[in-house]
This record gives structure tokens, sequence and C-alpha cells, in this order.
């Protein structure tokens, strides 16, 4: 158990809708990442948070959005759903948020667009 | 930018044979490298790391990976394969100043018994 925990576990929608994705880092790790899965785009770094503010961004489209609460769990959004969205999305969370720390990663949120 | 490739999507192997997974990295200079394993159904889980020094680095399940400057590589060893082994894995690398990190296409092992 990596200590992260990500709901749902499953999710299934339409198209055009909106999801919200939850991740509870392991106890007294600062840094949230959110990673998306895809058989053809394999694992792509969407977005990073540190203590609450936004670290790093990657791949990430402008209809989804995350943030990171004070209690340092996180959200991420997905708005205006398409088909080729569904994927699987880990969160991981890391102690310092450099490169250097490993990652642990939550069981992921599997998401289906129908 | 830093860039990971796995040249071998798919590996097959009987159980107890060795085994080795190949991670070539680009990064101009000595990237930070991990090994990580993804079983079906869950996340990933860390294998090891190599930031600097010894250059043969020892993690869990028996596993081992080299780093080889001038080959840019990162492989990952282990001597005899058992078949809870049979999983995606994926290196991935790390550089200074970028929090995240890039992963590799993976490579999926299956062990035969």
């Amino acid at each position: 158990d990596s200590g992260v925990t990500q709901t749902p576990k499953h999710l299934i929608t339409a198209t055009g809708q909106r999801v919200t994705l939850r991740c509870s880092p392991r106890s007294g790790d600062l840094s949230v990442y959110w990673y998306q899965q895809s058989l053809d785009q394999g694992l792509q770094f969407l977005i990073q948070y540190y203590n609450g503010e936004e670290r790093a961004k990657g791949n990430i489209l402008e209809r989804f959005s995350a943030q990171q609460f004070p209690d340092l769990h996180s959200e991420l959004n997905l708005s205006s759903l398409e088909l080729g969205d569904s994927a699987l999305y880990f969160c991981a969370s890391s102690v310092a948020g450099h490169p250097n720390s490993p990652l642990h990663f939550g069981n992921g949120t599997r998401l289906t667009v129908t | 930018a830093q860039s990971v490739t796995q040249p071998d999507i798919h590996i097959t192997v009987s159980e107890g044979a060795s085994l080795e997974l190949r991670c070539n990295y680009s990064y101009g200079a000595t990237p930070y490298l991990f090994w990580y394993v993804q079983s079906p159904g869950q996340g990933l889980q860390l294998l090891l790391k190599y930031f600097s020094g010894d250059t043969l680095v020892q993690g869990i399940k028996g596993f081992e990976a080299e780093f080889k400057r001038s080959q840019s590589s990162f492989n990952l060893r282990k001597p005899s394969v058992h078949w809870s082994d049979a999983a995606e894995y994926f290196c991935a690398v790390g550089a200074p100043g970028l929090g995240q990190l890039t992963f590799g296409s993976g490579t999926q092992l299956t062990v035969l018994p």
C-alpha cells in the first residue's frame, strides 16, 4: 500500500460531461502529481502541485484543471469530456516535490467516456 | 528536454531465467533515474533509483540496475525471474530543476512456467 488514495476507482460518463477525480497524498508528502495513462500515449505528466501551489505543468488540456487544497488533497477536474479522454488517471505524491524524491502512486481512477 | 526509450515493448522469459530490460535516456547531464513496476490494476511501485555514486544499484524484489553514462543506459536486471514478476516495467528520468518524471513507454514482462 503506497498510502496514496484515489477516488473513485472507476468512472463511466458521457461525452460533454464533467467529472472530478480526488487524491489524498501519503501522510507527510507535500507534493502531488497527476498523470494520465493511455494505450497510445503511455504515461503523460499533467500537472504538479507543491503545498497548494502549482509547480509544473505538462501536457494538460485547457479543459482540464486541478488544485491542491490546504489539507493537501488534490482534485483533477475534467470537463467537456471527449471519447479520447478515456484513460487511467494516476495521482502520485512525494515529500519534497524535487525530481530526486521518489513518487508514490495511487491505484488510479479508470475513466471511461461513452 | 529529457526523454526515455524502452526499446522492448514485450519480453517473455521462463521462470528461473535471467532478465534484462533496456532503458536509454536522453539528457545533457546525469539525470535522476528510476525503475517502476506496475502490476495489473495497481499503481506504479518504485523498484530502485540512481542519483549518483556507485553505478550498480540494488532495489527491491531482487532487482538491480546499472547506470552506463557512455551508453546513456540504465538497464534493469534480475538473475532469476519468478512468476510474480510478471508485470509492466517503466523506466523514468528526472532532471534537476524539473519536478516531474518523464516515463518510458513501458516493457510488458510475461513469465512462462
